[in-house]
């Protein structure tokens, strides 16, 4: 079965950046493309970006755009997003979910993460 | 970007009643809309694409309508499981955006 499994939680000082994983199982990796979505404390999802795990082409959104990188590790099946320059703006449960377009993004985001909480605090 | 609005922000129902949300998009998005239920502590779950395409295991009490800026999600039958906060989004162009959230409660 398709399984995410992110890595743990983050405390980071402000300005500093964070790296979150996500380790894919149960698929052929490269099938799928992975979105990266945060969700601050009660609000809604908000989506961050796109990589296609096939050709490393990524979508960032443009709130996101010059402060974020996403990446794949196709020999350990890993997705990997980077925040850079973190405020307390930026605490948040970050989720990585799979999306089943290859190439190009389908817009639907299916298997999700179980989460990563990011803390911001001096 | 599209603007995805959806009403009511929260709705209070009993179980076995049919709750109906609505969700609209600042632009027309033709059928490229997803909904989602999230439970307390856990990530997003994907109920429908496509506007009305019920993924594999999702009840048949949940259906999805609509194209181009209106769109709803009906539950017939609520059951104590559906109660949870339940989010549009709209996968017509970057960036992806969500409804700001429906919260269903127990009346």
């Amino acid at each position: 079965q398709v399984q995410l499994v992110q890595s743990g939680a983050e405390v980071k000082k402000p300005g500093a950046s964070v790296k979150v994983s996500c380790k894919a199982s149960g698929y052929t990796f490269t099938s799928y493309s992975i979105n990266w979505v945060r969700q601050a404390p009660g609000q809604g999802p908000e989506w961050m970006g796109w990589i296609s795990s096939y050709n490393g082409n990524t979508n960032y959104a443009p709130k996101f755009q010059g402060r974020v990188t996403m990446s794949t590790d196709t020999s350990t099946t890993t997705a990997y997003m980077e925040l850079r320059s973190l405020t307390s703006d930026d605490i948040a449960v970050y989720y990585c979910a799979t999306d089943r377009g290859m190439s190009d993004s389908n817009g639907y985001q299916d298997y999700w993460g179980q989460g990563t909480l990011v803390t911001v605090s001096s | 970007d599209v603007q995805m609005t959806q009403s009511p922000s929260s709705v209070s129902a009993s179980v076995g009643d049919r709750v109906t949300i609505t969700c609209r998009a600042s632009q027309g998005i033709s059928t490229w809309l997803a909904w989602y239920q999230q439970k307390p502590g856990k990530a997003p779950k994907l109920l429908i694409s496509a506007a009305s395409s019920l993924q594999s295991g999702v009840p048949s009490r949940f259906s999805g309508s609509g194209s181009g800026t209106d769109f709803t999600l009906t539950i017939n039958g609520l059951q104590p499981e559906d109660f949870a906060t339940y989010y549009c989004q709209q996968a017509s162009s970057f960036p992806y955006t969500f409804g700001q959230g429906t919260k269903l409660e127990i009346k």
